[in-house]
């Protein structure tokens, strides 16, 4: 059963420490999302690639984020200081050719 | 800037009672409209696309529709199990370009 998988499923931490999340796509997928869902703006994306490069981070807080591509089986997003704000969940999905998108079953980020 | 407005927030229905969600868009050359369903603590499940206006898609006691302005998710005789959010998500033609949200409807089936 081929699904998107993510690590870890929950997460709490202080403010100040780094917060790495991670994504195992869909085995032949080569398009990787990273949205961040919160009850107030919804699902925003944060970044995209194809082909393990990446095409768009413009919804990311660059100072702070960053996201990665190591290989097509795995990607990662890093915050670098964590911020309370930063509390919310972060879903990573994979798709097919601008297909439809298979979502994860997220990271709940708690930043105290 | 490619928008995706939906209405209402929040919908409660009697089992049996049928009722449609709207999704409104605004896009630069619709390349697909999806829909997904959301169960609390979990991540989307995709439920169809629509690429074209005039077409339809089916399961089970959904059914969605797309016109050039906006696609309507009916639900037909809904069971307590229907519970959930529904979201609505647009791309585009131009480049390469992700989905985009809308915020979702919450909708509750009471017994």
């Amino acid at each position: 059963d081929a699904r998107v998988t993510q690590t870890p499923r929950h997460k709490v931490t202080e403010m100040g420490q780094e917060v790495t999340m991670r994504c195992q796509p869909i085995l032949g997928h080569n398009t990787v999302f990273w949205y961040r869902q919160t009850m107030m703006q919804g699902l925003e994306l944060l970044a995209y690639f194809r082909n393990r490069a990446p095409l768009d981070d413009s919804g990311m807080p660059k100072d702070r984020f960053s996201a990665e591509m190591p290989d097509a089986t795995l990607a990662t997003l890093k915050i670098q200081p964590s911020e309370p704000r930063d509390s919310a969940v972060y879903f990573c999905a994979s798709g097919s050719d601008s297909r439809e998108a298979f979502f994860g079953q997220g990271t709940r980020l708690t930043v105290v | 800037e490619d928008q995706v407005t939906q209405s209402p927030e929040a919908l409660r229905l009697q089992e049996g009672e049928s009722s449609s969600l709207n999704c409104s868009y605004t896009v630069s050359g619709l390349r697909g409209l999806f829909w997904y369903r959301q169960d609390p603590g979990k991540g989307p499940e995709f439920l169809f696309t629509l690429y074209s206006a005039g077409e339809e898609k089916e399961k089970e006691r959904l059914k969605a529709t797309l016109t050039k302005k906006e696609s309507f998710l009916h639900i037909t005789a809904p069971k307590p199990e229907d519970s959930a959010t529904y979201l609505c998500a647009v791309q585009a033609w131009a480049g390469n370009t992700p989905l985009v949200f809308g915020k979702g409807t919450r909708l509750s089936v009471i017994a």
